[in-house]
């Protein structure tokens, strides 16, 4: 059981264009998902934080017009990279949580920017 | 704000040989305490969850403890297969959000 998914798994994009990653928990419903980017031998930084059908709660320093976040339902969540740079070069990961304590993670999107 | 710092940063353990994981918090009120393995190139893996100080659990050979400002996660009798790196987490009452810690690289050599 918690059994978390993300789609890509990875991707290769050009520099200036949008990049869409999809987590879905598929077989619980995720009242809470988180976004988390972790870089090369450093731990997870969350992002933002979305409940399903509210907009999404962003971290200090993450910029929200250029990590979009979309909660459609209680199983999907999308993160969208706009207008994406070599620095957003990462590997992105996403964290369900089922409304009690744990938190259940999907196998990570690695993104390279061109 | 809350604070985790895990201690190794790595480690490399003969297979056999037993060792233990630090990672010491600060945080307003605890909610839990987690612990992820996580293998390269994956996201991480749920391990245990700790409440309250003196909270004890176990899964094959990992074992997690919990004091009021330190957990620790003891291996015993490691394996190759127990290499990954393992990352320690902090939930704050009234909050979902989990802190993490920078992790410790564990490296079983056969």
């Amino acid at each position: 059981g918690a059994v978390v998914s993300q789609h890509p798994s990875w991707v290769i994009c050009k520099s200036g264009t949008s990049v869409k990653i999809e987590c879905r928990s598929l077989d619980f419903q995720a009242t809470t998902m988180f976004w988390y980017r972790q870089f090369p031998k450093q731990s997870l930084m969350l992002m933002a934080t979305s409940n399903e059908g509210s907009k999404a709660t962003y971290e200090q320093g993450v910029e929200k017009d250029k990590f979009l976040i979309n909660h459609a339902s209680l199983t999907l969540s999308t993160l969208t990279v706009t207008s994406a740079h070599p620095e957003d070069s990462s590997f992105y990961i996403c964290g369900a949580g089922t409304g009690g304590n744990e938190q259940y993670f999907g196998p990570g999107t690695r993104l390279t920017v061109t | 704000e809350d604070q985790v710092t895990q201690s190794p940063e790595a480690l490399r353990l003969q297979e056999g040989e037993s060792s233990s994981l630090n990672c010491s918090y600060t945080v307003s009120g605890l909610r839990g305490l987690f612990w992820y393995r996580q293998d390269p190139g994956k996201g991480p893996e749920f391990l245990f969850t700790l409440y309250s100080a003196g909270e004890e659990k176990e899964k094959e050979r990992l074992k997690a403890t919990l004091t009021k400002k330190e957990s620790f996660l003891h291996i015993t009798a490691p394996k190759p297969e127990d290499s990954a790196t393992y990352l320690c987490a902090v939930q704050e009452i009234g909050n979902e959000k989990l802190t993490f810690g920078t992790g410790t690289r564990l490296t079983i050599i056969p």
